[in-house]
């Protein structure tokens, strides 16, 4: 499984967009990129998965250049509520691929 | 998706004694993990559970320390056996989404705490 690499916290402002990137340098051809939140006393919660180029949805949006070897969640106008901690992830998993979890970034957004 | 409910949430152990963390899923899954989250660090697998067949453990887990049942397609259990103080940790559940997804889905955790 690829390891990955991102910062271990960040901090921002309310209304800000912020910017998660993470390295995968090993990713294998048949990796996904997947993110996932982490609230306090919760389970993490699945944001967001991408293979290449650009993948978005109502929550994040996530950025794959052409050689895959990093990623970057992209969060719109952040809120207090977006205070948590951020996984990338990368893998195969499907048939029986198991999520391996990295260090994450605390990302703490101030009023 | 798929809804996991945990139980207990939260429990204060002895040590060696043992506690039986229960998974229940409102749907069918083939795959269901347990992880392990100790305080202020991330996640780390301690298994995967699959109905049917035995538990698939990783390394520095044993199943001695860890048994795990999965009688049917919605339930496991994970026991923590011989408790110490350093099992103090989060026990969260984890299921594969159906079909092709590749999205994993998580309970909230049991907050285990060993004194």
């Amino acid at each position: 499984l690829a390891k990955t690499t991102q910062p271990i916290s960040m901090d921002s402002y309310e209304g800000q967009e912020v910017n998660i990137t993470c390295s995968h340098n090993n990713i294998a051809t048949n990796d996904y990129i997947t993110w996932y939140q982490q609230f306090p006393s919760q389970g993490p919660r699945f944001i967001i998965q991408g293979y290449k180029t650009k993948v978005t949805n109502e929550v994040a949006s996530l950025f794959i250049p052409a050689d895959r070897k990093s990623s970057t969640l992209s969060l719109p106008r952040v809120s207090l509520s977006d205070t948590a901690v951020y996984y990338c992830l990368v893998g195969i998993y499907n048939q029986g691929g198991k999520l391996i979890f990295g260090q994450g970034t605390e990302l703490s957004v101030k009023p | 998706s798929a809804v996991i409910s945990q139980k207990p949430s939260r429990d204060i152990c002895q040590r060696g004694t043992s506690l039986t963390i229960q998974c229940q899923v409102d749907s069918q899954v083939t795959m269901m993990f347990w992880y392990r989250q100790q305080p202020g660090q991330s996640l780390t697998l301690i298994a995967t559970a699959n109905q049917g067949s035995e538990a698939t453990y990783e390394s520095g887990f044993v199943i001695d320390k860890f048994p795990i049942s999965r009688p049917n397609l919605t339930f496991s259990t994970l026991t923590v056996s011989n408790m110490s103080p350093e099992d103090s940790s989060i026990y969260l559940c984890s299921v594969r989404g159906r079909g092709t997804e590749n999205i994993q889905y998580f309970g909230a955790g049991t907050r285990l705490s060993v004194l």
